[in-house]
Formats: C-alpha cells, structure tokens, sequence
C-alpha cells in the first residue's frame, strides 16, 4: 500500500516562506510521479495549484512554486499572505492511470 | 465555462450500494487526454482518489478500494457514474468529481456532494 506523506502542520509569518514536501514511505519522489499541489480552504472544493512538478496552473499567482528537493516533491510559498493560510495536498500519478493523494499539510499564517 | 456537478443520495445504509453521478458541460468526455475522477474526503480528513475514466473509456481505480468501485459513462449525457456497493459508516465523506488531465492535473472539480452511510 503506497503512503504519500506530508507534513502535518506549519506555521509562516505574513511575508516569510515556507515549503512544504511530499514523499514516499518506500522510494524516492521524481518527475515521472507528475507530482501535482492542491489548495484546500474550509468547506471549498480543492483548487490546483501546480502540476508536473513545477507548472503553475492558470491564475495562481508567482509566489507559489514546485520543485524536486531530494527525494521528494516540494511546494514553496514565498512572501505568504493571509489568503494562504489553507489545508494543501500534493498527488503523486503512480503509473497506470492510478494517483495517490497526500496526507495534507494545514497551513498557518501568523 | 468547464463545470462539473455531483447527485446521488445524501444518506445510505451500511451494506447498501452507492451509486454517484458527475454531469460535466463545458467538455467532451471524449476529448483526448481528458478523463473524470472520483475524490472523496470523509469529515476532517484527508481527500482519498477512488477511480479515474479516460476518454478512451479505460479506467483505474484505487488498489484498495478496487473490489467496491466501478466508473462508467454516459457521454451522450455528459455523466460519469460511480457504484461503491457494501458501503460502512467509514464511508461517509464528501465525494467530488473532478477533470483529470493525465499525468497533469485535476483542473476543474464539482463542489461535492455529502454522503452519510448510517442505519
């Protein structure tokens, strides 16, 4: 059963970065999982923020990026806002038409 | 405008079978690279992928829910149907639909539709 796990909480101050991972209980994170982040807030469907490792999907503004930091996927937001402060998701593409979501990482802005 | 809406029943009993329905606009369900997922997320907890259609009419599921799901289409109505059958109170959650472009990203999603399985 593959785990994708992220971390659980994180705070950042208004105007700090802060980034985020996704990995694998067994195996390294790459390119070919087509890692992809999502954007959760309260009661709100999710809204996609990045795909294919470091895409950002249409509208979402440049402080959001995505990368591979070591073995696993990474999201960094720089110069965080208010707004930002939401549940994120990551979704690995395991092959075979079958995607994985992550635990979730809750966010905090203070 | 891409849209997508979920209906189906708002409460089930434990061992009955769930059926969904995902009615899209704004989209072929025959376009190529495009398909329809299934997402759901019980009550504060974390979203879960369940099955996934493509244009091409295959289909994927979830390795550890795949002996309850099946995924069909109805693309002269724009519907994409999920059946989980033997359904247990630790299925209740909100169940989404949502566009997956393959190997990039769910872009557009439905707003969700609460299921409750209780007796």
């Amino acid at each position: 059963q593959t785990v994708v796990t992220q971390e659980p909480s994180f705070s950042v101050s208004p105007g700090g970065t802060v980034t985020l991972t996704c990995g694998l209980t067994s195996g390294s994170v790459s390119t070919s999982h087509y890692p992809s982040w999502y954007q959760q807030t309260p009661g709100q469907a999710p809204r996609s923020l990045i795909y294919s490792t470091n895409t950002r999907s249409s509208g979402v503004p440049h402080r959001f990026s995505g990368s591979i930091l070591g073995n696993k996927a990474a999201l960094t937001i720089t110069g965080a806002q208010a707004a930002d402060e939401s549940d994120y998701y990551c979704v690995l593409y395991m092959g075979y038409g079958i995607y994985v979501f992550g635990t979730g990482t809750k966010v905090t802005v203070l | 405008q891409v849209t997508l809406k979920e209906s189906g029943p708002v409460l089930v009993k434990p061992t009955e079978t769930l059926t969904l329905t995902c009615t899209v606009s704004g989209f072929s369900l025959s376009n190529a690279r495009m398909g329809v997922s299934w997402i759901r997320q019980p009550p504060g907890k974390a979203l879960e992928w369940l099955a996934h259609i493509f244009s091409t009419d295959e289909k994927s599921y979830s390795t550890s829910l795949k002996s309850r799901l099946t995924i069909s289409r109805d693309t002269s109505k724009s519907q994409v149907l999920l059946t989980m059958t033997n359904m247990d109170p630790v299925d209740t959650a909100t169940y989404y639909c949502a566009r997956g472009i393959l190997r990039r990203e769910f872009d557009y999603w439905g707003l969700g539709t609460l299921v409750t399985v209780s007796s």
